[in-house]
């Protein structure tokens, strides 16, 4: 069946620092590819998505880029700052099972130090 | 902007006790899931819903039902509380149409079964 996988935590980063999270994915057909983002405390919040391939999300400086031929859907930011400290789920549109359902990937908790 | 709420941010109960977790969505979305979340394993479907009366199995659905007498509320119910079942609950809701697959979250309820 489908699924997510996206690199273990957790990442610990000085403020200012280049950021990867890597999520690959296995599908059938053609997914849609989310980044959700936990604040502490919280639920989760849609940061970005991309509907097809090639396409790129951004959001308050986050970029990630549908890759079909990689099967991957990477965050990346250039310049962390203290308050992005969360934990990020990849995710995907599960077609291949009931129209709606997401499948997450595990999650990956970033600490961002001053 | 899409609200999701959910009835209590924390609950504690006892082994045994039947426990009624609710949660409301002012978009008229038609699609509405609860999840758990625990450490490590990321999020969990548990039951979710395409309608009004209408529920389908997650993952996980041992242990809990589920109630959607309106269109806005769907209702977990952990019939007879168990210590296993101590978790974070996640309420999501979003639109039953192909494209538009983001999932809105709830702030969570943490649960702990005593």
């Amino acid at each position: 069946g489908d699924s997510v996988t996206q690199m273990e935590g957790p990442v610990t980063l000085s403020e200012e620092a280049f950021l990867t999270i890597n999520c690959t994915y296995t599908a059938t057909g053609y997914p849609s590819l989310f980044w959700y983002v936990q604040y502490p405390g919280e639920g989760l919040q849609l940061l970005l998505k991309a509907t097809k391939a090639d396409d790129k999300g951004s959001n308050k400086g986050f970029e990630a880029t549908y890759r079909k031929e990689t099967t991957s859907f990477h965050l990346e930011k250039g310049s962390v700052q203290v308050s992005d400290s969360a934990v990020y789920f990849c995710a995907l549109s599960d077609y291949g099972g009931s129209q709606g359902n997401l499948i997450f990937g595990k999650g990956t908790k970033l600490s961002v130090k001053p | 902007d899409v609200k999701v709420t959910q009835s209590s941010r924390y609950l504690v109960k006892r082994t045994g006790e039947k426990v009624f977790l609710e949660c409301v969505q002012d978009m008229d979305h038609e699609n509405m899931f609860w999840y758990r979340q625990d450490p490590g394993l990321g999020l969990r479907l548990i039951y979710f819903s395409y309608d009004v009366k209408m529920k389908e199995k997650g993952d996980i659905p041992e242990g809990y039902s589920v109630s959607r007498e309106k269109k806005e509320r769907f209702s977990l119910i952990l019939e007879s509380a168990s210590t296993n079942q101590t978790s974070m609950y996640l309420c999501a809701s979003s639109f039953y149409r192909t494209g538009e697959d983001t999932q809105y979250f709830g702030p969570g309820t943490r649960l702990t079964v005593l």
